[in-house]
C-alpha cells in the first residue's frame, strides 16, 4: 500500500508569484484535504476535494484554489503569494468524505516566500 | 477563546515515565477526537482515533475523552526516546466535511 506523497519537498518563491503543490492520495482513498501549518502552530484546514469537486473550505481567501483529478491526486494553487503564506502545506487523504473517515497525512511541502 | 487549546510545552520527561498530554475545547458539537504525532519536518501521523466519550487503548497509548468537561487526554506509558515529537490533538463534528480542528501541539522530549 502506497502512502500519501507530496511534491516538491521544499520551495522558495518571492512575493507576488504563484505556486502549485501536488499530492497523490493513499491507495484506495478518494478524498483529499489540504492544510496549512505555520511554524509552531497546528495545521489549519484549507479545503477538501471529493469526486473532483471542492467539498468544504476553511477561512482562506480565493487566491487559494485547488483541483482533484480522476485518479484522486490533487493540486493546491496559491496566487499572489504573501510573506505570511510561508508554511508547511500538508495534504491528507481519506476513504470517503464522511467526517468519521480517518485522514492520513503526507510529509508536506515547505514553502518559503521571500 | 480558541476552539481547541493545547499547552505547547515543551515537556521533558525521563525514559520510562508516564506522559500525560491534554487538550480542552469549547465546541460541544465535536464528536470525533484524534491524536497525531509529528516528528520534526514531517507530516502528522495518526496515533489514536475515538468517537464520543470513553477510553481507547493501543499498546502503550491510551486516549480518553470526557465530553462533559470538554477535555481529552493522551497517556503514554513506559515512554521511550523515540516518542520525542510534537503531539497534536484534533477534533471534528458531524457535517464538517472532515474539517479537522487542531491544537497547537505539545512538544515532548523523552531523555534516555
Amino acid at each position: 500500500e502506497t502512502g500519501v506523497t507530496q511534491s516538491p519537498t521544499h520551495l522558495i518563491k518571492t512575493r507576488g508569484q504563484q505556486v502549485t503543490l501536488r499530492c497523490s492520495s493513499q491507495s484506495g482513498h478518494n478524498t483529499v484535504s489540504w492544510y496549512q501549518q505555520a511554524l509552531g502552530q497546528g495545521p489549519q484546514f484549507i479545503f477538501q476535494y471529493y469526486r473532483e469537486e471542492e467539498n468544504g473550505r476553511g477561512n482562506f481567501p480565493p487566491r487559494f484554489s485547488g483541483l482533484q483529478f480522476p485518479n484522486y491526486s490533487s493540486e493546491l494553487n496559491v496566487n499572489a503569494l504573501e510573506l505570511d503564506d510561508s508554511a508547511l502545506y500538508l495534504c491528507a487523504s481519506s476513504n470517503g468524505q464522511g467526517v468519521g473517515n480517518e485522514q492520513f497525512f503526507g510529509p508536506g511541502t515547505r514553502l518559503t516566500v521571500l | 477563546q480558541k476552539e481547541v487549546e493545547q499547552d505547547p510545552g515543551p515537556l521533558s520527561v525521563p525514559e520510562g515515565a508516564i506522559v500525560s498530554l491534554n487538550c480542552t475545547y469549547s465546541n460541544s458539537a465535536f464528536q470525533y477526537f484524534m491524536w497525531y504525532r509529528q516528528y520534526s519536518r514531517k507530516g502528522p501521523e495518526l496515533l489514536m482515533y475515538t468517537y464520543s466519550s470513553g477510553n481507547k487503548e493501543d499498546g502503550r497509548f491510551t486516549a480518553q475523552v470526557d465530553k462533559s468537561s470538554k477535555y481529552i487526554s493522551l497517556f503514554i506509558r513506559d515512554s521511550q526516546p523515540s516518542d520525542s515529537a510534537t503531539y497534536l490533538c484534533a477534533m471534528t463534528r458531524e457535517g464538517s466535511q472532515g474539517n479537522l480542528i487542531f491544537g497547537k501541539g505539545t512538544k515532548l522530549s523523552v531523555k534516555p
